[in-house]
């Protein structure tokens, strides 16, 4: 099985408008991590956020938050006013026993 | 200050050739990790070292060999080097095993 599924490959979003990237994970670990990055075409990839699987509060960063929801094994990402600059792809990941697992990405698209 | 940086950041050469890249982080993390991202964007550990030591080596072809001579350092040699290893290679490193990931540029490997 899968250790992470992004079943967005592709997604468009109007400028100003919020989006959520879906992401969910796979684990019998009590204690594991998820992070997403954001990979611009410029090719570097960014530490967008972390969530702990201890953390009880969903985790913001700025106008990144991730929608945690531990009983379905999901870690959506919302961007909120997705500005131009938001187009890339974006890669969830997962630490677990402390072994690293991304997802495929999706591709964003910002529309002016 | 680049925190993770890694040389050369595009290298074209022949098949059968062995070839080097560097890494160095200033961040002063124990643990450092290499990823092959293929052309369809996904990501995959190789390896990873913590305090010098091996730690994760992931099924990789025994022409990659990894390098630590310090704990800011980890270099990846790749002999007779072949067309599939046509990748971008990032380096990252964490504060410690299973912390937050901050990757390199990467370097962008084409083998003819």
């Amino acid at each position: 099985a899968q250790k992470i599924t992004q079943t967005q490959p592709g997604m468009f979003v109007q400028e100003k408008e919020a989006v959520t990237l879906d992401c969910t994970y796979d684990t019998s670990d009590q204690s594991y991590g998820l992070f997403w990055y954001k990979q611009p075409s410029s090719g570097e990839m960014i530490f967008l956020i972390y969530q702990g699987s201890y953390d009880e509060q969903n985790a913001t960063e700025g106008r990144y938050s991730l929608n945690f929801q531990k009983a379905r094994k999901s870690a959506n990402l919302v961007i909120s006013a997705s500005q131009l600059g938001d187009s890339a792809m974006y890669f969830c990941a997962m630490r677990e026993y402390n072994q690293f697992y991304f997802g495929t990405g999706t591709s964003l698209t910002v529309i002016p | 200050d680049t925190a993770v940086s890694q040389t050369p950041k595009y290298l074209v050469t022949q098949m059968g050739n062995d070839k080097s890249i560097k890494c160095e982080q200033n961040l002063g993390h124990d643990t450092m990790y290499w990823y092959k991202q293929d052309s369809k964007k996904f990501l995959k550990i190789m390896f990873s070292y913590n305090n010098k030591e091996l730690i994760i080596n992931e099924t990789v072809p025994n022409r990659f060999s990894p390098k630590s001579p310090d704990k800011a350092h980890l270099n990846l040699h790749i002999n007779s080097l072949e067309l599939g290893d046509s990748a971008v290679y990032f380096c990252a490193s964490s504060q410690v095993v299973g912390a937050t990931q901050y990757f390199g540029p990467g370097t962008r490997l084409l083998v003819l």
